[in-house]
């Protein structure tokens, strides 16, 4: 248990739906992070969100859509994806963002058809 | 911009032998530079992190790792090998600049230990 939980674990999608992913983080941490983790690919990041303000935001499609509604818990609003998305989407947090010590969820593995 | 490679997509070490895998990094500036593991299934777990001071660090589950800046290396590194050690092995770097303090992640290592 690493104190940042991830549902749902596994999702399916067709291109045209719209689902929601989710975290939250019971560390009482301020920063919280949205990855990307393809096979034999850097994890890439996506966005960051500092006490609820998105701070950094890496070119990502706008068919992803970030929420922080609070410091506990981030969406990733998923609308008109492509094949090529289909991966495991890692949510983490840490303390701050001035810190490389980041806590993972499990992930959610994503396939679109 | 700052970069880190993992030179080996997979480390095979027989259970009891050492085990060494293997990360070079590029940056501008002084790196903090870090270790995690990711078991099947799992999100990925922080093991260690060089930020100053000592080359050789000491992390989670007996691993260690030997921070080189001449080499700009940071292999990470067990005396004896077990089979739970089995798992895919990312080293990120991170330069501490304010405004701009992304962690960057390598490819990954995965890692088998044969029984």
């Amino acid at each position: 248990e690493t104190g940042v939980t991830q549902t749902p674990r596994h999702l399916v999608m067709g291109m045209t739906n719209k689902k929601s992913l989710k975290c939250e983080q019971h560390l009482g941490h301020n920063a919280m992070y949205w990855y990307k983790q393809s096979a034999k690919k850097p994890l890439e990041l996506m966005f960051v969100y500092s006490l609820e303000e998105r701070v950094e935001n890496n070119s990502v499609p706008s068919r992803f859509s970030p929420e922080c509604p609070n410091s506990s818990h981030l969406f990733l609003h998923l609308h008109t994806l492509q094949p090529e998305d289909s991966a495991l989407y890692l949510c983490a947090s840490s303390q701050s963002t001035n810190t490389g010590e980041l806590f993972f969820g499990e992930g959610s593995r994503l396939t679109v058809l | 911009a700052q970069s880190v490679a993992q030179p080996e997509d997979q480390v095979n070490v027989a259970e009891g032998n050492p085990l060494t895998v293997k990360c070079t990094y590029s940056v501008s500036g002084n790196p903090y530079l870090f270790w995690y593991v990711q078991y099947p299934n799992r999100g990925l777990q922080f093991l260690l992190k060089y930020i100053t001071g000592d080359n050789l660090v000491k992390g989670s589950y007996g691993f260690e790792a030997e921070f080189n800046k001449s080499q700009t290396s940071f292999h990470l590194k067990k005396p004896s090998a077990l089979v739970s050690d089995s798992a895919l092995y990312f080293c990120a770097v991170r330069v501490p600049n304010f405004g701009n303090e992304k962690l960057t992640f390598g490819t990954g290592t995965r890692l088998t230990i044969i029984p």
